[in-house]
């Protein structure tokens, strides 16, 4: 059964400084990995999505790694900033989506 | 813009009842789900559909039954509502092409449901 680990559950940063959140899977045998933003009492936005045959996706101040082999993502976010708080969730699609328990981001102004 | 559309926000029901969580999706999405989200639990997978008039298990079904009588509409079906199923109720949907196809899956902004 796909375990999906994320590290750490909670994280504040000034204004400005970069963010660097982890996620570690048990199974590597994945479709694709995927990044998901939620605000409170909100839904889930997909931020990125990475097929298991790439490294690596960008968009914007976001970019999001793939090392397949030893279970990892990592997702940057550039220059942070005050609306970029959230709660921030990946997701390993096998043949459904097991997802993180989530990582909560509070950037002060 | 794919639009997933629970039809509730905030549903409060009592313990024994019946309750309907309704889902609508406007992109003629094949694939369907049914997610709980908990404190420190994440989200899982209750059950999912492939295609109308078929569903699959997902991680923790019991208690819990679903309906897909149309391609846009996936309905979430607690037989016999309990304190425990008390949550937040999301949806999401999928157009998935081939395996390793790079669809995002796309949710709706969930039911907050309490048993009392």
């Amino acid at each position: 059964k796909q375990e999906v680990t994320q590290i750490p559950a909670a994280l504040s940063v000034p204004e400005g400084e970069n963010l660097v959140l982890n996620c570690s899977f048990t199974d590597s045998a994945i479709y694709n990995l995927q990044w998901f933003r939620q605000d409170p009492g909100k839904g889930l936005t997909s931020l990125l999505l990475i097929q298991s045959s790439q490294r690596e996706q960008t968009s914007g101040r976001l970019n999001a790694s793939l090392d397949k082999s030893s279970g990892r993502s990592t997702l940057y976010i550039a220059a942070s900033q005050p609306g970029d708080s959230a709660t921030y969730l990946c997701a390993v699609h096998d043949y459904k989506l097991s997802f993180g328990a989530g990582t909560t981001v509070t950037v002060r102004a | 813009d794919v639009k997933v559309t629970q039809s509730s926000r905030y549903l409060v029901k009592r313990t024994g009842e019946k309750v309907f969580l309704e889902c609508v999706q406007d992109m003629d999405h094949e694939n369907m789900f049914w997610y709980r989200q908990d404190p420190g639990l994440g989200l899982r997978l209750i059950y999912f559909s492939y295609d109308v008039k078929m569903k699959e298990k997902g991680d923790i079904p019991e208690g819990y039954s679903v309906s897909r009588e149309k391609k846009e509409r996936f309905s979430l079906i607690l037989e016999s509502a309990s304190t425990n199923q008390t949550s937040m109720y999301l949806c999401a949907s999928i157009n998935p092409g081939t395996a390793g196809s790079n669809q995002p899956q796309h949710f709706g902004d969930g039911t907050r449901l309490s048993i009392l």
